[in-house]
């Protein structure tokens, strides 16, 4: 089935370190975003990518970064900057193109957690 | 800047009843909406969209919402809530260019139904 995989669900961190997040999705889509929530906030965009080998700042961009070497792949990396990075971390993707409204798809989520 | 006011944080239905959670959006454009569910630790699911034509959308599992443009909102509605529709639910707007920048999400709105 066509979908947005991420892993590992449950991540646990440790003070200082940093940690890589995975989505890939087979849904050959061109674009792909990561959004931080948390309870009572909402979603809020981190970072997204249009095209491979580029991205752009989202909202909250800071202690947060990202590649996009493959079309299926988007990691996001959670840096020691981040002062608060105990969160929820969702995945979407979806595809680009002149008509409005494109249809923008999650995956399952990954709970980040810092001990 | 887009952005989506969901003014109530928490909703309590009995089973049975009808429902309708309010979003009010800011936008200088023709906005595009949503509206998504998501059950608990779980990521998004897409109840509906509007991007044109017919102000009156229907969605997936029996509900639908209304746009209207004189009143900047876009809520939802179901006509008889069922025990499984307790969940969170988002109010999202994205731009004329398809969405490729991302979504702007409300903070949402709990969902509980009592028996």
């Amino acid at each position: 089935d066509g979908g947005i995989t991420q892993s590992p669900k449950y991540l646990f961190r440790k003070e200082g370190q940093n940690v890589t997040l995975s989505c890939e999705q087979n849904l050959n889509h061109d674009a792909m975003y990561w959004y931080r929530q948390d309870p009572g906030q909402g979603l809020r965009l981190i970072y997204y990518s249009q095209i491979v080998n580029d991205f752009q700042k989202g909202d909250i961009a800071e202690g947060y970064s990202v590649s996009r070497e493959k079309k299926e792949s988007f990691p996001l990396t959670v840096t020691s900057a981040q002062k608060n990075p105990t969160a929820f971390y969702l995945c979407a993707s979806s595809i680009l193109g002149d008509f409005p409204g494109n249809t923008i798809y999650f995956g399952e989520g990954s709970w980040l957690t810092v001990v | 800047a887009q952005s989506v006011t969901q003014p109530d944080i928490h909703i309590t239905v009995s089973e049975g009843a009808s429902l309708e959670l309010r979003c009010n959006y800011s936008y200088g454009a023709t906005p595009y909406l949503f509206w998504y569910v998501q059950s608990p630790g779980q990521g998004l699911q897409l109840l509906l969209k509007y991007f044109s034509g017919d102000t009156l959308v229907q969605g997936i599992k029996g509900f639908e919402a209304e746009f209207k443009r004189s009143q900047s909102s876009f809520n939802l509605r179901k006509p008889s809530v069922h025990w499984s529709d307790a969940a969170e639910y988002f109010c999202a707007v994205g731009d004329s260019g398809g969405g490729a920048d991302g979504l702007t999400f409300g903070k949402g709105t709990h969902l509980i139904i009592q028996p």
